[in-house]
């Protein structure tokens, strides 16, 4: 998608490893999500940024960790994965003007 | 009081027919509602949006109706088409510069030739 990567695309994990997800936009956009989608649960909200070094807890945070050191990169953590974090993660932005949020590819998680 | 509920889960529509799905929202201070379009493999992408001061907003086949009093909106596609297969999300939050949206679990549709 336009201005909004995701890396890697999938990933194949063992249960109590970290892993970390990257999210890059080139929009300078403030805002940046990140959500994790399941079947029958639609998208839940993990954390989001409102700028570098601000995030805050969504729905779904425990377990996960973000940092946003530049207004570009936006980086999710799993400190331990386990096998409920087994999931599609996206990424994304949100632009003024009524445009909504532009979403990443995605990532394709697998914890074994 | 933070949940959308989205129906039907699944729906599965002729060509040229119309698709309806609906949502219903609980915090009467949303003043946002968006849909989603979903292809398998692909982030969800926007498809419309409507705010509360109006009762519809049409784009091409793809209309959006929102009764504010009810706390419901829904998506109406006209003249459906295969290529109008995929998943729909409804969503609600805060328009303004924060952005956060509640989404629906999703509407998977089917249309069939």
């Amino acid at each position: 998608d336009a201005g909004i990567t995701q890396s890697p695309r999938h990933k194949v994990t063992e249960t109590g490893t970290p892993v970390t997800l990257r999210c890059h936009q080139t929009e300078n956009h403030r805002y940046m999500y990140w959500y994790r989608q399941d079947p029958g649960h639609g998208l839940r909200l993990i954390h989001y940024s409102y700028g570098v070094k601000d995030t805050d807890k969504g729905e779904v945070s425990d377990g996960y960790s973000v940092s946003r050191s530049k207004t570009e990169d936006f980086l999710l953590t799993l400190e331990s994965a386990t096998s409920s974090q087994t999931s599609v993660y996206f990424c994304a932005i949100f632009g003024t003007g009524g445009n909504g949020y532009t979403f990443g590819s995605g990532t394709r998680l697998t914890v074994v | 009081q933070q949940q959308v509920k989205q129906s039907p889960q699944s729906l599965i529509v002729q060509k040229g027919g119309i698709s309806i799905i609906n949502c219903a929202y609980e915090n009467t201070a949303f003043d946002y509602f968006p849909w989603y379009q979903q292809f398998p493999g692909k982030g969800p992408a926007l498809l419309i949006a409507i705010r509360p001061d109006v009762s519809e907003k049409k784009e091409g086949r793809f209309t959006i109706s929102f009764n504010k009093s009810a706390k419901q909106f829904s998506l109406h596609i006209m003249d459906s088409q295969p290529g109008d297969s995929a998943t729909y999300f409804c969503a609600a939050g805060y328009g303004g510069s924060q952005g956060n949206l509640i989404f629906g679990k999703g509407t998977k549709l089917s249309v069939k030739p």
